[in-house]
């Protein structure tokens, strides 16, 4: 595609449900991030994908969160047993390679837990 | 204390004058990145620096490695440069950490 893809766009879930955002990169960067803003507040990186390496999962807030990359396509954050402030825009990026090239960034994923 | 530190957080300009907003950082990088949030929430890629300066029309970046310090300048702004302007810095373990951000409004 074009861009980055997000898909949905919207989630209104329930507390304690999982779910899971999807996220499709430009074809061929091999870097992907995910991260997360709430409400008025700025970017928190979650988690990181380098082709093969294996994902920095340093920005993971929970064991509830997790994430996915089968090679350098899709990518699946799943959120188990959500809570009220996990409510946020999930948002993913990709690249040509970390170190190289502008970020393109997706539209983002509104989640909120009710 | 934030690895990567802002100023200001909030700018207010008249239309055409010059912006000059700053990003100081505490960490190792291999590079940075100027983004620009516009409200709706959409975030664009201004630029990415691992020296010296970069210019795409009225916008113009650089970056002091030594002083572990970056700048974005915008000439003559315009209304339309209303945004949150955001620095993120890529460190060398590849982990990409944010500032929190510069809101820009600029007024006719």
């Amino acid at each position: 595609g074009a861009g980055v893809s997000q898909s949905p766009s919207n989630k209104v879930t329930e507390k304690g449900k999982d779910v899971e955002l999807r996220c499709d990169p430009i074809s061929g960067h091999t870097a992907l991030y995910w991260y997360r803003q709430r409400l008025g507040q700025g970017l928190e990186f979650l988690i990181y994908f380098q082709g093969n390496s294996a994902p920095d999962k340093s920005g993971l807030p929970s064991d509830r969160f997790s994430a996915e990359r089968t090679g350098e396509s899709v990518s699946t954050l799943t959120i188990q047993r959500t809570q009220q402030e996990d409510s946020a825009v999930y948002l993913c990026a990709s690249s040509l390679a970390s170190w190289t090239g502008k970020l393109f960034f997706g539209s983002g994923t509104q989640l909120s837990v009710l | 204390k934030n690895e990567v530190e802002q100023s200001p957080q909030n700018l207010t300009a008249q239309e055409e004058e010059f912006i000059t907003i700053n990003c100081s950082y505490s960490v190792g990088i291999s590079a940075l990145h100027w983004l620009q949030q516009h409200p709706g929430g959409g975030i664009v890629s201004l630029f990415m620096l691992s020296s010296g300066k970069k210019k795409h029309g009225r916008l113009i970046a650089t970056i002091n490695i030594q002083e572990k310090h970056s700048s974005l300048h915008i000439t003559a702004s315009h209304p339309r440069d209303s945004a949150v302007y955001i620095c993120a810095v890529l460190m060398d373990t590849d982990k990409l950490i944010f500032g929190t951000g510069t809101r820009l409004q600029v007024f006719p």
